[in-house]
């Protein structure tokens, strides 16, 4: 089973470039979700999707987009790289959004903004 | 306003001894779920143990147990009998309804186990 897949797995921009981070999963999960990690910070909520169609912010959605066309893919893109967006960036799935459904994740892919 | 807060950056435990990481919430809502991850060295993130608001009991799973005190708003990731892969960095999140559901984290607890 393929779960959740994150491409790239490594990735340096320079500052100003564009570019998208893909995530699919095979689990037919109806939530996704995109998360960046920092040192000391943990991991915090970019934006999320409860379907296909439906996406809202989460707690740093500024210098990110998304969209959800299929259930299977949530492609987060950055429209202008800048340093401070250099983090660990994941991204999880739960089977829908009850308060005690699980994450799934992906194995993250590492973005340096130079 | 911080809704998870994991206030020990890192802890250090002897092997085969046990170690509790702190971790407390904050919600108005009355259903919601608690989770505990952990992320090796390795960087992925494993699922640990679950609990739920109206649970009665608390939650175990093998040597993980959460030690649920709903007045208190805490929800302590309780390791027994600690091994050498146990290092890692351990994460407390918390999914509501409020706001649509998202799970949010704590900055984690990094957990050393001395041998």
């Amino acid at each position: 089973n393929a779960g959740v897949t994150q491409t790239p797995k490594f990735q340096v921009l320079k500052t100003g470039q564009s570019m998208t981070l893909q995530c699919a999963q095979d689990m037919n999960h109806e939530y996704m979700s995109w998360y960046r990690q920092d040192p000391g910070m943990g991991l915090r909520l970019i934006h999320y999707s409860v379907g296909a169609g439906i996406t809202d912010q989460g707690e740093v959605p500024n210098g990110y987009n998304v969209s959800r066309s299929t259930t299977e893919d949530f492609p987060l893109r950055l429209l202008s790289a800048a340093p401070s967006q250099t983090s660990v960036y994941f991204c999880a799935s739960s089977y829908s959004t009850a308060v005690g459904e699980k994450l799934f994740f992906g194995s993250g892919t590492q973005l340096s903004v130079l | 306003a911080q809704k998870i807060t994991q206030t020990q950056p890192g802890m250090f435990v002897q092997e085969k001894e046990a170690v509790t990481l702190d971790c407390t919430y904050d919600t108005s809502d009355q259903s919601y779920g608690l989770f505990w991850y952990k992320q090796p060295s390795s960087g992925e993130m494993i699922f640990l143990i679950y609990q739920g608001s109206y649970d009665e009991q608390n939650a175990t799973e093998g040597r993980y147990s959460l030690n649920f005190q709903k007045a208190r708003k805490s929800a302590n990731l309780v390791i027994s009998a600690s091994q050498l892969g146990d290092s890692a960095m351990y994460f407390c999140a918390m999914r509501e309804p409020t706001g649509g559901f998202k799970t949010i984290f704590g900055a984690g607890t990094r957990l050393f186990v001395k041998a």
